[in-house]
């Protein structure tokens, strides 16, 4: 079985400073690893992915996350984040192998302030 | 394309009300999931289809909960019974197998008052 650990429920941030929300996952096994993003209103929608290869993966709109094995973390950052920014953000795993589903952490809701 | 559509978005019971949730997954999607998501919580998986075989039921909390896919697409959840604390947001999704992207619909809102 999997766990995920997002320990900060809010993350409140003024717009066009650095941000990063950070991840921890338990596992037995190989995982794959992945962050989501939703929007007020909005159904969950998938921001970027971890997979293999490159332990630093990104989005299109500025995110970056770094696959850390030794440290069980993914964390998410943003060098400058935007007011549209503002969303609820969701880590999530599930096994490389075989047949399991995906796990979520609680989540983390980012605010970005003018 | 269209994506995953739920309906209804809001639905508010009363306790001991049967209720039924409807997913319309991509076309095309060969497997189906339900989570639930509790307020503050992240969604917790529920039950997944292939088709319309439902593989894993393990995570509905308990025999009020039930899901079919009777022809491989549209998805019905139902909860009879409704108590309180089935209060939460529902979601859909769908993906090309089990191994592929998960895309998620908008979700549904019961409220067990």
């Amino acid at each position: 079985a999997q766990s995920v650990t997002q320990l900060d429920s809010q993350v409140p941030v003024f717009e066009e400073a650095p941000v990063e929300l950070r991840c921890n996952y338990s596992s037995s096994v190989s995982v794959y690893l992945f962050w989501y993003v939703q929007y007020p209103n909005q159904g969950l929608q998938l921001l970027l992915k971890y997979l293999s290869g490159s332990t630093l993966v990104e989005s299109i709109n500025g995110f970056e996350a770094e696959f850390n094995k030794s440290q069980t973390s993914f964390h998410l950052r943003k060098p400058s984040v935007h007011i549209s920014d503002t969303a609820e953000y969701f880590c999530a795993v599930i096994m490389n192998s075989g047949y399991s589903t995906l796990t979520f952490g609680k989540g983390t809701m980012l605010l970005v302030s003018p | 394309g269209a994506g995953v559509s739920q309906s209804p978005r809001y639905k508010v019971a009363k306790r001991g009300q049967d209720v039924a949730l409807r997913c319309d997954p991509i076309s095309g999607h060969v497997s189906l999931f339900w989570y639930q998501q509790a307020l503050g919580q992240g969604p917790e998986f529920l039950t997944y289809f292939q088709n319309e075989a439902q593989l894993d039921k393990s995570g509905l909390p308990s025999d009020r909960f039930f899901a079919e896919r009777p022809e491989g697409s549209v998805s019905t959840l139902k909860i009879q019974r409704t108590q309180q604390e089935d209060s939460a947001v529902y979601l859909c999704a769908s993906s090309l197998d089990i191994a592929s992207e998960q895309y998620f619909g908008p979700g549904t809102r019961l409220t067990v008052t």
